[in-house]
């Protein structure tokens, strides 16, 4: 069975812009959740999605928004992109919400310059 | 709120046990899990323990929970120098988030 994919792997932007961040979860997982990694602030939890709608949500500004699809493929977006984003955003997938076991993507790496 | 904190740091020689505590503050936790993380990689579920039980084992991992305490531990035996990553404690809580310590970076010594 194929991982968890994230793309793209590395990512630069300018402040200001906006960016969209994919990830494709195990086949036959519908919960997607999203993570952010820095080395200041370790690994901060984003929003979980399941089955097309946000089971939960970090404590992150609006600029933040995700969202998923029928296929429980999932997106997440942030705008008006800021220096203090850059981060490692890791993806993970599991079969529901009730506790499974995560599975995590590789991550795509955001530089914002 | 819900925390779980790690100590920063652990070094080991090669063929030695190693011993990562974590401690959590969310008395309705129903999983702990234990991750692993090498350089450029993303998280790698190592194990993970429901929290109705003590103690899980497998192969040289062993996982110990003491849910009065709310400690949790992860003992690697015969550490390898494959072995040297960063190791997160994480829990599910209650309100169905996942919450991760900063990590332990575990070096081992040839």
């Amino acid at each position: 069975k194929a991982g968890v994919t994230q793309t793209p792997r590395y990512l630069i932007k300018t402040r200001g812009q906006q960016v969209t961040l994919s990830c494709s979860p195990i086949s036959g997982h519908r919960s997607v959740s999203w993570y952010q990694q820095t080395p200041g602030q370790g690994l901060q939890f984003l929003f979980e999605y399941f089955s097309e709608t946000q089971r939960n949500k970090g404590n992150f500004p609006g600029r933040f928004s995700g969202r998923q699809f029928s296929n429980s493929r999932s997106e997440m977006n942030v705008s008006t992109l800021e220096l203090g984003d850059s981060a490692l955003y890791l993806c993970a997938s599991s079969l529901g919400t009730s506790g499974n076991e995560q599975y995590f993507g590789p991550g795509t790496r955001l530089t914002v310059t | 709120g819900e925390d779980v904190e790690q100590s920063l740091f652990l070094s080991v020689r090669e063929g030695d046990s190693s011993v990562i505590n974590c401690t959590y503050t969310d008395s309705s936790s129903t999983y702990l899990y234990w991750y692993k993380q090498e350089p450029g990689a993303g998280l790698q579920l190592l194990t993970y323990i429901f929290s109705n039980m003590d103690m899980k084992q497998d192969q040289r991992l062993t996982v110990l929970l003491n849910k009065k305490d709310k400690h949790l531990s992860l003992r690697i035996a015969d550490t390898q120098t494959g072995d040297s990553a960063i190791y997160f404690c994480a829990e599910r809580s209650g309100g169905f988030k996942t919450i991760f310590g900063a990590g332990t970076r575990l070096f081992v010594k040839a």
